[in-house]
């Protein structure tokens, strides 16, 4: 099983800096790699696929990069509504699919 | 637009059974493996099982956390997923959410259905 750790497991920021989230894993997952942003009582949302490639509708503040066990997702310019959890997730060796355990953003 | 509603989540005794389904709309459904994910209260994301297409003969896959508990199934002339969740534990207790796969990663999840599993 591959198992994805994400730091910092909590990131406090203000709105308009950067922000720069970890995930790392246990072995080679190649490119397959995903973010997810989950808010308060809400489905996660897809931002990034493939290590780089932003989905549909995310904006071009939101960045992903990375290969092999080291990925980083990066938001340029932190806006109010991105105060939420961040979850990775590999598709390159399953079952079992995997997540990381996530690093919640919030507001200093 | 892919929407995915699922329902039939409630209130279960511990060792009680249930069946969550999910349905989809606004893509192909039997072009896709789907996946039911959960989430206990306040914690993250862990994976249930995964279910194939047809061409991939509806082979199943678990999480060992409930590999011979639960079971999917989907009815692709209904565009619909379902989790049979059998000898349930108050572990079990989550929301449980219906997810797309696309190339063999998650990419639109359902709105989610509440499971909690007390006496």
């Amino acid at each position: 099983e591959i198992v994805l750790t994400q730091s910092p497991a909590t990131l406090s920021l203000s709105p308009g800096e950067r922000a720069t989230l970890s995930c790392r894993a246990s072995q080679s997952v190649g490119r397959h790699l995903a973010w997810f942003q989950q808010k308060p009582g809400q489905a996660p949302r897809l931002l990034i696929y493939d290590a780089s490639n932003r989905a549909t509708g995310i904006p071009a503040r939101f960045s992903g990069s990375g290969s092999g066990t080291d990925f980083t997702l990066t938001i340029s310019s932190l806006e109010p509504e991105d105060f939420a959890v961040y979850y990775c997730h590999q598709r390159f060796d399953w079952p079992p699919v995997t997540f990381g355990q996530g690093t919640r953003l919030e507001i200093k | 637009e892919v929407q995915l509603v699922e329902s039939g989540g409630g209130l279960v005794q511990p060792g009680g059974s249930l069946r969550l389904s999910c349905v989809a709309s606004g893509f192909t459904f039997s072009d896709n493996y789907m996946d039911w994910v959960r989430q206990a209260p306040g914690k993250g994301l862990e994976w249930v099982g995964r279910i194939r297409n047809a061409p991939s003969s509806y082979i199943t896959d678990y999480a060992a956390s409930v590999k011979g508990r639960f079971t999917i199934s989907r009815d692709d002339s209904k565009n619909s997923l379902y989790l049979e969740m059998n000898s349930l534990k108050t572990e079990d207790t989550a929301v449980y959410y219906c997810a797309r796969v696309i190339e063999t990663a998650i990419d639109h999840w359902g709105r989610g259905t509440l499971v909690t599993v007390s006496s």
